[in-house]
This record gives C-alpha cells, structure tokens and sequence, in this order.
C-alpha cells in the first residue's frame, strides 16, 4: 500500500525547537517530490514548502522561506519539517503530501495523516 | 503572482441535489496542474479530480471536473451524504508553486 505516516503530535513551549517526520513506503520514495502543508485550527490549507528526496532541491513557499527547514534522509524514505524556535502561532495540523504525475498531471496524491503540533506556555 | 477564488464561500443543499462549485485564477493557469481535493473534519485532504477533470482513482463519478483559462467547475452530481465537506482546488507550477484556494464548505 502507498501511504505516508506521520510522526505524532507535538507539545512545545514557545521558543523550543521540534522536527516532525514523514515516512513514505509502498513506492519509490526518492522519486516523488514530497510537500508540507499547514492547516491552523479552523482554516484553509497552506503551502509551505516542496523537497525532491533523490537530490534533496527544496523550494520554500515566500510566506515560510526562513522560518522552517525542510530535509529529506532517502535512506528511510522520511522527509522532516523542523523549526528552531517556536512561535504560539505555529499552533497548527501539518500534512505532508506526495506529488504524483500521472500523464503529466501533477498533483498531491498520496497525503499523510497529519500532525498536530501546538505551541503554549 | 497566481491566486485562486473560490465560490460560493458555502454552499447549503440537500442530498441527492447537484451542487456546483467555482474556482477562478487571477491569471491563466495550465489546466494540467489544477486540481480539487475533499477534507472532512478530522481528516486529511483527498485527491477527488486531477488536469482540471480526471478523475482520481476511487473517485465516483458523480464527481466532475471541467474549466480551462482562469475558471475551472467542480460538479457533484447527486450530493450523497458523505459527500459534505470542505473543497479546495490547487494549481501547481506557477508563482508561488503551490497555490490553494481558501475552499467552499458544502453542508446540509
């Protein structure tokens, strides 16, 4: 089965920092670029950031360019979204999502099923 | 830079009625990379259509996709009752590269 899975959900304190994961099986991980996405409680989907595990080119959405890191270690098939300080207002679900091409279509086909970092003194 | 509109922001129907839900660019987008998604409470987002109008794969067909240019449909034709939620649509490969729409609720 092609899936991803997450890692579970995130306490912190504001200024901590956290890494949260995202594996992938059932495919040729290294082969699909792999995207995070937030969701803040009660809103919309957002697009943060895009890595292709077999090179590691990442590309960040303007709005998190500089606010998180996003890596890849293809030898487990796990991509990362880390954050070396937290803020409350990264309260928030975080999906990773596989970007599939089927006939030169792309889109987020694979989706994992979210963690739920929050952040509160 | 491209932003996507979508409408209505709800959508209030009945099962078994058609619903018929708008998504329109600030510029002309490639249909190839314009996709709409399905989230439940809960729940991750689903794939429902892909290119504008193919269907994902376990998607019923009374989900359609249609629209080229800056205005693409997502129709669903007889609203079942596990069909209310949330829809986005997506377009990839423009400025941002990932770009979702703010999404319509359809509800009972």
């Amino acid at each position: 089965e092609v899936q991803l899975v997450q890692s579970g959900a995130e306490v912190k304190k504001p200024g901590e920092s956290l890494k949260i994961s995202c594996q992938g099986s059932g495919y040729g991980f290294y082969g699909h670029w792999i995207a995070w996405v937030r969701q803040m409680p009660g809103k919309g989907l957002e697009w943060m950031g895009i890595i292709y595990p077999d090179d590691s080119n990442t590309k960040y959405s303007p709005s998190f360019q500089g606010q998180v890191t996003i890596s890849v270690d293809k030898s487990i098939s796990t991509a990362y979204l880390q954050w070396s300080s937290l803020k409350a207002s990264d309260t928030a679900m975080y999906f990773c999502a596989r970007l599939g091409a089927e006939g030169g279509k792309e889109a987020f086909d694979i989706w994992g099923q979210g963690t739920m970092v929050t952040v509160s003194s | 830079e491209i932003v996507l509109t979508q409408s209505p922001g709800t959508l209030s129907l009945s099962p078994g009625e058609r619903a018929t839900l708008s998504c329109r660019a600030s510029q002309t987008v490639t249909s190839s990379y314009l996709a709409w998604y399905q989230q439940k409470p809960g729940q991750a987002p689903r794939l429902l259509i892909y290119g504008a109008s193919s269907r994902a794969t376990g998607i019923p067909d009374r989900f359609s996709g249609s629209g080229s240019g800056t205005d693409f449909t997502l129709t669903i034709s007889r609203l079942e009752p596990e069909d209310f939620a949330v829809y986005y649509c997506q377009h990839y490969g423009s400025s941002p590269l990932v770009t979702f729409g703010p999404g319509t609720k359809v509800d009972i």
